[in-house]
C-alpha cells in the first residue's frame, strides 16, 4: 500500500516556468515532510523540509506548500532552470520508537528545457 | 555536503558469491539507514540502525543483514546472491530523530 503517493511521474518545464510536484499521504502520524533531489548517478540530495504547523516554507526559488486538512503537500520550483533537470522525491517521516523512519514518494523526473 | 562513503560504486558479479556493501560516515551520527532503489522508482528502507551493536528490519523485506559494530560504519551483507537482488543500495545517515537524513551515491549492484 503506497503511503505517500506522488504525481507527476515525469514534468518537462520551459526554462523560466514553474515546475509544480504534489503529493498525498495517509497516515496522519507523520510529523516530517522532506523533498529530496536525484541527480543521475548520485544519492537523493535534501532540498527542502516542512512540518505540518506551518503551510509553507519558502528557501530561494524552492517553495513548499502544505495542507494539513488535506493531507497533501507541493513543491514549487520557481523561474525553473535546465540546472534543475533531476528527479525529485517527497517523503514523510512516521517516529517509530527511537529510529526516524521515511516513507517515499514514487519520484518525479522534471526536465527543463531551453 | 554530507560525508557519507560507499563503496563500490558499481559491482557485477555471478550468482552465488557472497557480497559486503561498505557504508562509512565522519559525522558521528548515531542513526543509519539502508534503502533499495530500482533504476528511477522510489526507496525502499530495508534496514536501519539507532546505535551500535542496533539493527532492525526496515518496511521491504530484504535477504541481505547488515552490522552495527562501530558508530561510523553500517555494512550490508548477501551471503548468496541472485539476480533478483540486482538493484541499487543507498546507505544514509542522520543525527538525530529530528534531523535530515543524510545519503550517500549508492552501490549500484548486478548479479548475473
Amino acid at each position: 500500500q503506497q503511503q505517500v503517493k506522488q504525481s507527476p511521474q515525469s514534468l518537462i518545464v520551459q526554462k523560466g516556468g514553474i515546475s509544480i510536484i504534489n503529493c498525498a499521504y495517509e497516515n496522519t502520524a507523520f510529523d516530517y515532510f522532506p523533498w529530496y533531489q536525484q541527480f543521475p548517478g548520485k544519492g537523493p540530495a535534501l532540498l527542502i523540509a516542512i512540518r505540518p504547523d506551518v503551510s509553507e516554507k519558502k528557501e530561494g526559488r524552492f517553495t513548499i506548500s502544505f495542507n494539513k486538512s488535506a493531507k497533501q503537500f507541493s513543491l514549487h520550483i520557481m523561474d525553473s532552470q535546465p540546472g534543475d533537470s533531476a528527479t525529485y522525491f517527497c517523503a514523510a517521516r512516521g517516529n517509530t520508537g527511537t529510529a526516524s523512519k521515511l516513507t517515499f514518494g514514487t519520484g518525479t523526473r522534471l526536465q527543463v528545457t531551453l | 555536503e554530507a560525508d557519507i562513503y560507499q563503496t563500490p560504486r558499481y559491482l557485477v558479479i555471478g550468482t552465488g558469491k557472497k557480497i559486503t556493501l561498505e557504508c562509512s560516515q565522519t559525522m558521528g551520527h548515531d542513526k543509519m539507514y539502508w534503502y533499495q532503489q530500482d533504476p528511477g522508482m522510489e526507496l525502499h528502507l530495508i534496514h536501519y540502525s539507532y546505535g551500535v551493536n542496533s539493527t532492525e528490519k526496515g518496511d521491504l523485506s530484504s535477504e541481505s543483514t547488515v552490522s552495527r559494530i562501530r558508530t561510523e560504519h553500517f555494512p550490508l551483507t548477501l551471503e548468496s546472491a541472485r539476480p533478483s537482488h540486482t538493484s541499487q543500495y543507498l546507505c544514509a545517515s542522520s543525527e538525530g530523530l529530528n534531523q535530515p537524513q543524510h545519503f550517500g551515491d549508492g552501490t549500484r549492484l548486478s548479479i548475473l
